[in-house]
């Protein structure tokens, strides 16, 4: 059963054009939520944690919110340098770290 | 800045070879992880540790060994490299959980290990 899952898999955007991407969790227990960004051949870069339910993060064209079941990116007017992978993770109450799949972002000028 | 190195970004090695992959973290992290990262299968956790000379088996452990000796350093180990082992090697740190919560994990540049 997975614990999270991201949605969708690859998400084009025209440079401007606003959207969200999806972090949807099934673990016991949510003792913190993370977003990372990677870039193609590199590690994953740390962007946002999250703890409770309602609470909001900002970081330049960014916003990370959460709610009981799942979590939002939203990336508004983003530019091509926003392009790359966006990883989703959750740590339980067992001390687990659960991985999401990635959403892959291609905004094109 | 949290900072995490790996020894280093690319790796070629003949099968059959042992092979070492080094990681560093600078910030006095508690926890340790190494990963593997494919293209459809995500990052999967192959050994983890939360203090000196401790070690947990992750999802995918088989063919692999750990070694923490120093707080800030973690190794892993491939002990007869298989063609099956070529992948991209992620190391991550994290502090131990605050009374708030979770911590997030700190990853690495990655290793690229090409086994022929």
């Amino acid at each position: 059963e997975d614990q999270v899952t991201q949605s969708p898999e690859a998400l084009r955007l025209q440079e401007g054009e606003s959207s969200s991407l999806n972090c949807s969790y099934t673990v016991s227990g949510l003792r913190g939520l993370f977003w990372y960004r990677q870039d193609p051949g590199k590690g994953p870069e740390f962007l946002f944690t999250l703890y409770s339910a309602g609470e909001e993060k900002e970081k330049e064209r960014l916003k990370a919110t959460l709610t009981k079941k799942e979590s939002f990116l939203h990336i508004t007017a983003p530019k091509p340098e926003d392009s790359a992978t966006y990883l989703c993770a959750v740590y339980d109450n067992f001390n687990k770290f659960y991985f999401g799949s990635g959403t892959k972002l291609n905004v094109k000028p | 800045d949290v900072k995490v190195t790996q020894s280093s970004r690319y790796l070629v090695k003949r099968t059959g070879e042992k092979v070492f992959l080094e990681c560093v973290q600078d910030m006095d992290h508690e926890n340790m992880f190494w990963y593997r990262q494919d293209p459809g299968l995500g990052l999967r956790l192959i050994y983890f540790s939360y203090d000196v000379k401790m070690k947990e088996k992750g999802d995918i452990p088989e063919g692999y060994s750990v070694s923490r000796e120093k707080k800030e350093r973690f190794s892993l180990i491939l002990e007869s490299a298989s063609t099956n082992q070529t992948s991209m090697y992620l190391c991550a740190s994290s502090p131990l959980p605050g009374t708030s919560g979770g911590a997030g994990q700190y990853f690495g540049p990655g290793t690229r290990l090409t086994v022929t």
